[in-house]
């Protein structure tokens, strides 16, 4: 079956940087495009960003756009966020999900928290 | 990038249906067949009820049912239950080749 799981989140300080993971199994690693979500404490979901396939279109969003980096290593079958410069509105839970113009799976999430 | 504009709530008896409203612009929900809907419960990941506007995923139920008419696509649950108490959320692709969630709406099984 298919699972994806995050790994990388914690505390940080504003400005600092933190890389998240997202291992997956269960299905073609390099047969899916993958998304980014986070979801802040009580608030709604707010997509990231989006990596196709291969890893050759990545979109943003403009509130991370300039700080967050997505990429993927299909040969690791590992789904990767770079975040620099993080910011106190930056604390969320970050799920990984499967798919383009939909996310059929999704991860348990890995909660980040920017403060000083 | 806004957020698609949905109630904060909607509520209905047992066996009732409701409808959840998600409007966009000409630029997102009314330019493409890529709304999707989500459900999540407290401390859960979301996971997938409609996709594509209309369509249901294996497995989940045909009380859930999706539809889209110019920028405002909608999410119907017939014969509601007490399991659907969630917070549910549309999202769409838009024309930047960015995703968007609604604002979320609360559904309260009375």
């Amino acid at each position: 079956q298919v699972h994806l799981v995050e790994s990388g989140g914690g505390v940080v300080q504003p400005g600092r940087s933190l890389r998240l993971s997202c291992a997956a199994s269960g299905f073609t690693f390099s047969s899916y495009a993958l998304h980014w979500v986070r979801q802040a404490p009580g608030k709604g979901l707010e997509w990231v960003a989006f990596i196709s396939y291969y890893g050759s279109n990545k979109y943003y969003a403009d509130s991370v756009k300039g700080r967050f980096t997505i990429s993927r290593d299909n040969t690791r079958n590992t789904l990767f966020l770079q975040m620099n410069s993080l910011r106190a509105e930056d604390t969320a839970v970050y799920y990984c999900a499967r798919g383009g113009s939909y996310s059929d799976y999704w991860g348990q999430g890995t909660l980040v928290t920017v403060s000083s | 990038q806004s957020a698609l504009t949905q109630p904060a709530s909607v509520s209905g008896s047992p066996g009732q249906s409701i409808t959840i409203s998600c409007t966009g612009t000409s630029s997102d929900v009314g330019a493409y067949n890529y709304v999707s809907w989500y459900q999540q419960h407290p401390g859960k990941a979301p996971k997938l009820m409609i996709y594509d506007v209309s369509n249901r995923p294996s497995g989940v139920s045909n009380r859930f049912s999706g539809s889209k008419s110019g920028n405002t696509a909608s999410l119907t649950i017939s014969g509601l239950q007490a399991e659907d108490e969630a917070d549910y959320y549309c999202s769409s692709y838009t024309s930047s080749s960015t995703y968007v969630f609604g604002t979320g709406t609360k559904v309260t099984v009375l």
